[in-house]
């Protein structure tokens, strides 16, 4: 919960553009990441995850990039959809325990 | 696909009240579940982990005895706010970890809008 109190940043991307989505932890010690996309009033939807023993996993239209030396995630979304418009969080897991933090967030909205 | 659902999904009371939160994991066992506290235009900070069968593990900052959980069984967690205030107003989410899953089997619920008058 690093993260918590600051604003969420938005990004606003044609249909058909890629997007790109960053996300910065603070924990060196986390082993395990998480990209989530949560649309309006509902709960965070699993997308793509990456452990620290991989630099880039690809999913489908999805590719997420770890950088430990900097402590940088991004999400990279191919050909981006209006259905991809939602707010997109990272999430960061401790080698010890099961619980997840969540970075600041992104508010993403295509625009038709 | 593992469904967790929670209930209420909005609720709307007077200052003083306690309010009750279940979070039920549908159609798999968690040992495992956790709950989350989203302000508008916020992220998500996690509260408390809690575990069937014993107490539950707060994070720093958080109230134990504001947020009451208590994880009777393998399906079921339930949060209650306690003599809630305008300042508890909130969007809480749950999720479930499926018992012997790997990391990324955490399920999210639909979330519980809070608003106390």
């Amino acid at each position: 919960g690093e993260s918590v109190g600051l604003h969420l940043p938005t990004l606003s991307v044609q249909e058909g553009d890629n997007s790109i989505i960053n996300c910065a932890y603070s924990n060196s010690a986390s082993d395990y990441f998480i990209w989530y996309k949560q649309e309006s009033g509902k709960g965070p939807q699993f997308i793509i995850d990456i452990r620290s023993n991989m630099d880039k996993r690809q999913g489908q239209r999805v590719t997420v990039l770890l950088n430990k030396t900097v402590k940088h995630l991004s999400l990279q979304i191919a050909a981006t959809q209006p259905g991809d418009s939602a707010v997109y969080f990272c999430a960061e897991n401790l080698r010890t325990g099961n619980q997840f933090y969540f970075g600041t967030g992104t508010s993403l909205t295509v625009i038709p | 696909g593992a469904v967790v659902s929670q209930h209420p999904s909005r609720v709307i009371c007077k200052s003083g009240t306690s309010v009750k939160i279940e979070c039920r994991s549908l159609d798999f066992q968690a040992t495992t579940m956790f709950w989350y506290r989203q302000f508008p235009k916020k992220s998500l900070m996690l509260m408390a982990t809690s575990n069937e069968g014993s107490k539950a593990t707060y994070e720093q900052g958080v109230e134990k005895d504001k947020f009451l959980i208590n994880h009777a069984s393998l399906t079921l967690s339930t949060l209650t706010v306690t003599s809630a205030h305008p300042e508890d107003s909130s969007f809480y989410i749950c999720s479930a970890t499926r018992t012997g899953g790997l990391q990324s089997s955490q399920h999210f619920g639909d979330g519980t809008r809070l608003s106390i008058l």
